[in-house]
């Protein structure tokens, strides 16, 4: 499968838990890009990454929210002491050279009990 | 500030009729345009996309439109298809960033 690998699909956290997402782009491509869903809402922009560097992250919670990209290995998004309100779709997007369309995984559904 | 507005949040067209789902934007930086298709609990689907250097692209029974003066781009679908029930999302970016500002989709059922 060479499209964009979430992992987990689904995942329950209780309050004050660490959540932690993990996107593996697309074969080829070095663009990373989180978007967050919330019910019956469009998707989010969260930041955007490349390889070890963090280029856009206008999206991004001031607190809490962390997202990396490591040189070798997945990009993870990275939510500390969850809350209620994070609850929703995570969804993972990668580009080849950051032009051209972004390509969605199937994404994380994350729960808060 | 919704920077992009699908106004219709849904649309039903008989199978084999044309679907067209509409996109208004408000930013006259945005030059790249996108349009994805959405099934539950998958992610979004690249369509089709428009820069703002042109006025339509066309790839199979896809079509967009763009329409700069009137910040308004549409996705046409003909022959419409059961299988293209789903929500569709239109997108748009500017130069100066590569983030997409989504607009909050349409759901389109197409019924025999």
């Amino acid at each position: 499968n060479a499209g964009v690998m979430q992992n987990p699909r689904h995942l329950v956290r209780r309050r004050g838990q660490e959540a932690r997402l993990r996107c593996s782009p697309m074969k080829g491509h070095s663009h990373v890009y989180w978007y967050r869903q919330l019910p019956e809402e469009g998707l989010k922009f969260m930041v955007y990454l490349q390889k070890e560097n963090i280029i856009d992250e206008s999206g991004m919670p001031k607190e809490r929210f962390s997202a990396e990209f490591p040189k070798e290995g997945p990009s993870i998004l990275r939510i500390q002491q969850v809350v209620r309100g994070d609850s929703a779709a995570y969804f993972c997007a990668s580009s080849r050279d950051g032009e051209g369309p972004q390509h969605f995984g199937d994404g994380t559904r994350l729960s808060i009990l | 500030d919704q920077q992009v507005k699908q106004n219709s949040p849904s649309l039903s067209v008989q199978e084999g009729r044309i679907s067209i789902l509409n996109c208004d934007y408000t930013n006259s930086m945005f030059d790249y345009f996108l349009w994805y298709k959405k099934y539950p609990a998958e992610g979004p689907t690249f369509l089709i996309s428009i820069s703002s250097i042109k006025d339509k692209n066309e790839d199979g029974r896809f079509t967009v439109f763009l329409n700069k003066s009137a910040k308004h781009l549409s996705l046409h679908i003909v022959p419409s298809q059961p299988g293209d029930s789903a929500v569709y999302f239109c997108a748009a970016s500017d130069y100066n960033t590569d983030k997409l500002i989504f607009g909050t989709g349409t759901r389109l059922q197409v019924f025999p």
